[in-house]
């Protein structure tokens, strides 16, 4: 079964708006992962933040972890229309280090 | 510096025949794993491989098997296709485990008729 659940499914908003994706897991994890998808690309890493980290930020990017409500957020800053992709969060297993699992992800869309 | 390389990008296959989706990276990575993604699913673990002579089953192993003979190779091979295996297949790799930052390749887009 999928670890990560993203919420919204789809998010739609203007060039310059900040856009906020949340992620839920089930298990305890040793890290959390986002990842970026081009329409018809492989995916791309964005950020990992590990389990004992709460906030983490890279460039635009900005990386919440709350493990006691098992779950994360990505907020992207001063959106871009290049910034129209899907998103994903992968989760680190504790049981199985080796066992990444991913969400559904959240389709985002920057209008011009 | 070419990362992880997926062939084919795209195959048609009839419901029965076999067929072997390759992959191969040359960062020296460790681990390598082949997920399979389907709308509204994201992507799901299909089988990983620690190192060479290594492999293990994700999330989702039936109808699939693999091997890992060299570091650089992890080919997943389709015995007799169904259509329920109709998917985009990506494989990734990263330098230790799957907890490692993962590098994907562009995707192999496989239709079973």
């Amino acid at each position: 079964s999928q670890q990560g659940e993203e919420d919204p499914q789809a998010l739609s908003i203007q060039e310059g708006e900040n856009a906020t994706m949340n992620c839920s897991y089930k298990t305890s994890i040793n890290n959390l992962q986002w990842y970026r998808q081009n329409s018809g690309r492989g995916l791309v890493h964005l950020i990992l933040i590990r389990s004992n980290e709460r906030e983490k930020h890279s460039g635009r990017l900005r990386v919440t972890l709350d493990t006691s409500k098992k779950s994360s957020s990505l907020l992207i800053t001063a959106s871009r229309a290049a910034d129209t992709a899907s998103y994903f969060c992968a989760t680190a297993q504790v049981y199985n280090n080796n066992d990444m699992r991913f969400g559904a992800g959240t389709r985002l869309t920057v209008k011009p | 510096n070419a990362g992880v390389t997926q062939t084919p990008k795209f195959q048609v296959l009839k419901t029965g025949q076999s067929m072997t989706l390759q992959c191969a990276q040359d960062m020296n990575h460790e681990y390598m794993s082949w997920y399979r993604q389907d709308p509204g699913m994201g992507l799901r673990l299909i089988h990983y491989s620690v190192g060479a002579g290594i492999t293990d089953q994700g999330e989702v192993p039936n109808g699939y098997n693999v091997s890992r003979s060299t570091t650089e190779d992890f080919p997943l091979r389709l015995l007799s296709a169904a259509p329920s295996q109709t998917s985009v297949y990506f494989c990734a790799s990263s330098r230790s485990s799957g907890a490692n930052v993962l590098t994907f390749g562009a995707g192999s887009r496989l239709t079973v008729l």
